[in-house]
């Protein structure tokens, strides 16, 4: 286990719906990621939050956004909910900004009909 | 390296015998290189990792070699095992950046 843990585990939402989920980092990790893994797929980036700030985004829409606390957790937020949206949602945990190892937690299974 | 779809190539081996999992990067300004494990159900869970300087690098079972000339990782198991059946990912990461970059998986399915 890394010590990253995520909530919720499930959810099922409808089109047009909003959704946060919940990232909590490994003890001493002050950097965290969000990636999207569509099934049989490999995990893409969303973006990165590093000291609070978001700090690097792939190629997603302004509907999905985020927050980073001072204790380092993070949230991802997820606007006017598509069906493709249905996805894994992981987040990873690094040490000091971008260039150490990111260790992933289990991830959040979103499901939109 | 992007994803290929919802068919993965899988690679079935039998237990005990060495696996060898391939995967070509895209990006020649990326300087380091991650292997992850994803297991039914679960997060990736990091493996071995390797920079750009060095071409080799061991750990326990596992080794990974880094060819940069024609951009090609490859993750080597010995002994496999029934616990090592999963879903491989490689990662890239470019120099300065912050992202990792997954290529699209291999699935491993030990035979006993």
């Amino acid at each position: 286990e890394t010590g990253v843990t995520q909530s919720p585990t499930h959810l099922i939402k409808t089109r047009g719906q909003q959704v946060t989920l919940r990232c909590s980092s490994q003890s001493g990790h002050n950097t965290v990621s969000w990636y999207q893994q569509a099934l049989g797929q490999g995990p893409q980036f969303i973006f990165q939050y590093y000291r609070e700030e978001e700090n690097g985004r792939g190629n997603f829409p302004p509907r999905f956004s985020g927050l980073q606390f001072p204790n380092y957790s993070s949230e991802l937020n997820v606007n006017a909910l598509e069906l493709d949206d249905s996805a894994l949602y992981l987040c990873a945990s690094s040490l000091a900004g971008s260039q150490e190892t990111q260790y992933f937690g289990p991830g959040t299974r979103l499901l939109v009909l | 390296g992007e994803s290929v779809g919802l068919h993965l190539p899988t690679l079935s081996v039998q237990e005990g015998d060495n696996s060898i999992i391939n995967c070509a990067y895209s990006n020649s300004a990326s300087d380091y290189f991650i292997w992850y494990k994803q297991e039914s159900g679960k997060g990736p869970q990091f493996i071995i990792d390797i920079r750009s300087n060095m071409d080799k690098r061991q750990g326990q079972r596992v080794t990974v070699l880094l060819n940069k000339t024609v951009k090609h990782l490859s993750l080597q198991i010995a002994a496999t095992q029934p616990g090592d059946s999963a879903v491989y990912f490689c990662a890239e990461r470019a120099a300065a950046g912050n992202k990792l970059t997954f290529g699209g998986g291999t699935r491993v399915l030990v035979k006993p």
